[in-house]
């Protein structure tokens, strides 16, 4: 089955830093790839995803970039906020009919103001 | 807009007991999937269900089960519970072609 492998397990940054998290996956033929962000004590919340067909994508002072050939995908947060600490996960999923995720272990990123 | 409301929020329970969790997903999703998160470990999936289906199966022991109503709402179930299965337990909903989940807070169940 899919194994997806997240690094690092822990980041801290200064505030106004640039933060890059990057996950591997195992199954070629996984093709949608979503982060999660889980604060303490909450549900984890969607932030942003991408499918195979697309290698960037970007929304604010959020990027996800996708090499599918390497099978790996990388979260990058630019101009860190102490507001952006939290654990953050990655996930591979074959994109038929909203299946299974397979999650990284995550990473706990701390924003130091 | 409610979105994906899980009962109880909290639970305890003894080694050999069994266990009902429940989820009633985001207003207009029809798959619920669940998921196990240990304590620092990323969520694991146990099961989806769709059309009142398990359409999914994670590696999970017959233990768990569950199931769906019409209403698209859906109960995890545990029998024989052990220590390990203290966790939480988070329900996810979707709405195909959409991939991404919407995830409810989740239940901290603990097994003593």
């Amino acid at each position: 089955g899919e194994n997806v492998e997240q690094h690092p397990s822990t980041l801290s940054v200064q505030e106004g830093d640039s933060a890059v998290i990057k996950c591997t996956y195992s199954d070629s033929a996984s093709n949608y790839f979503p982060w999660y962000k889980q604060e303490l004590g909450k549900r984890p919340q969607l932030i942003i995803d991408i499918r195979s067909n697309v290698g960037e994508k970007k929304d604010q002072r959020i990027a996800v970039t996708l090499n599918k050939t390497a099978k790996h995908f990388s979260l990058h947060i630019t101009e860190t906020q102490p507001e952006d600490s939290a654990v953050y996960f990655c996930a591979a999923q074959r994109s038929t009919n909203a299946g299974k995720s397979t999650f990284g272990d995550g990473t706990t990123l701390t924003v130091k103001p | 807009d409610a979105g994906v409301t899980q009962s109880p929020t909290h639970l305890i329970k003894t080694r050999g007991q069994q266990v009902t969790l429940r989820c009633s997903p985001k207003s207009g999703h029809d798959t619920v999937s669940w998921y196990q998160q240990a304590l620092g470990q990323g969520p694991q999936f146990i099961f989806q269900y769709y059309e009142e289906e398990e359409r999914q199966r994670g590696n999970f022991p017959d233990r768990f089960s569950g199931h769906q109503f019409p209403n698209y709402s859906s109960e995890l179930n545990v029998n024989a519970l052990l220590l390990g299965d203290s966790a939480l337990y988070l329900c996810a909903s979707s709405r195909p072609p959409s991939n991404g989940y919407t995830f409810g807070s989740g239940t901290r169940l603990t097994v003593v």
